[in-house]
């Protein structure tokens, strides 16, 4: 079954400091996510993709986070500086098409600890 | 008031119990609608999704009441393997996940 690629697995981080994930879609997914996930609570959207445009990045702190995704295939979350609160699972997901009839599928996500 | 709420449990049953999970959504123009499951630290994998008019897959069975806006996740015959947390996820232009019920099945 082909599967959402995700890296790092985990990342330790001191605040103020830069990181960045990576996301490689499944194979013909038009759609890209980046959903944060705190401990106990459900996934959160961060930003959407429809190929290489994003859709909704509402609930995506600017100050701080940005995401790309040049080509309309893999993508790049990143963060600078990172601060305590930042501390998460970083997922990606994948769905077909932009209707949200197309269910979504998940990599394995980034833990994220910032000391 | 959140988008889509969940009860978020516990819910401790033995083996071979039926336990249902509800899960209500704000927003009337939703219109997909999907079961998640995660384990612990794990991602969250689709289970089923949810059809008007209800669908079944084994021990599982779904249900949407779009005039009272909930959705509904019957497990029959509950197994150890069960125990995990069910995700709501209501769809329109965004995809909204709740925040999980949390299923213990204990021997």
């Amino acid at each position: 079954e082909a599967e959402v690629a995700q890296s790092p697995r985990y990342k330790i981080t001191e605040k103020s400091q830069a990181v960045a994930f990576w996301c490689d879609p499944i194979s013909g997914h038009a759609t890209l996510y980046w959903y944060r996930q705190i401990l106990g609570q459900g996934p959160e959207l961060l930003v959407q993709f429809q190929d290489e445009s994003v859709v909704d990045d509402s609930q995506l702190p600017k100050d701080r986070f940005s995401a790309e995704r040049l080509k309309g295939v893999d993508s790049t979350l990143k963060i600078q500086p990172a601060e305590l609160g930042d501390s998460a699972m970083y997922l990606c997901a994948s769905s077909l098409g932009l209707t949200a009839n197309s269910p979504l599928h998940f990599g394995n996500g980034t833990r994220l600890t910032v000391t | 008031r959140k988008e889509v709420e969940q009860d978020p449990g516990p819910f401790n049953v033995p083996e071979g119990a039926t336990v249902a999970f509800n899960c209500t959504y704000s927003n009337s123009a939703s219109q997909s609608f999907f079961w998640y499951r995660q384990d612990c630290r794990k991602e969250p994998k689709l289970l089923m999704s949810v059809y008007s008019s209800g669908n079944e897959d084994g021990r599982f069975t779904a249900q949407l009441n779009r005039a009272s806006q909930y959705i509904s996740l019957l497990i029959r015959d509950s197994k150890l393997s069960d125990s995990a947390t069910y995700l709501c996820v209501c769809g329109g232009f965004k995809t909204i996940f709740g925040a999980g019920t949390r299923l213990f099945v204990k021997a």
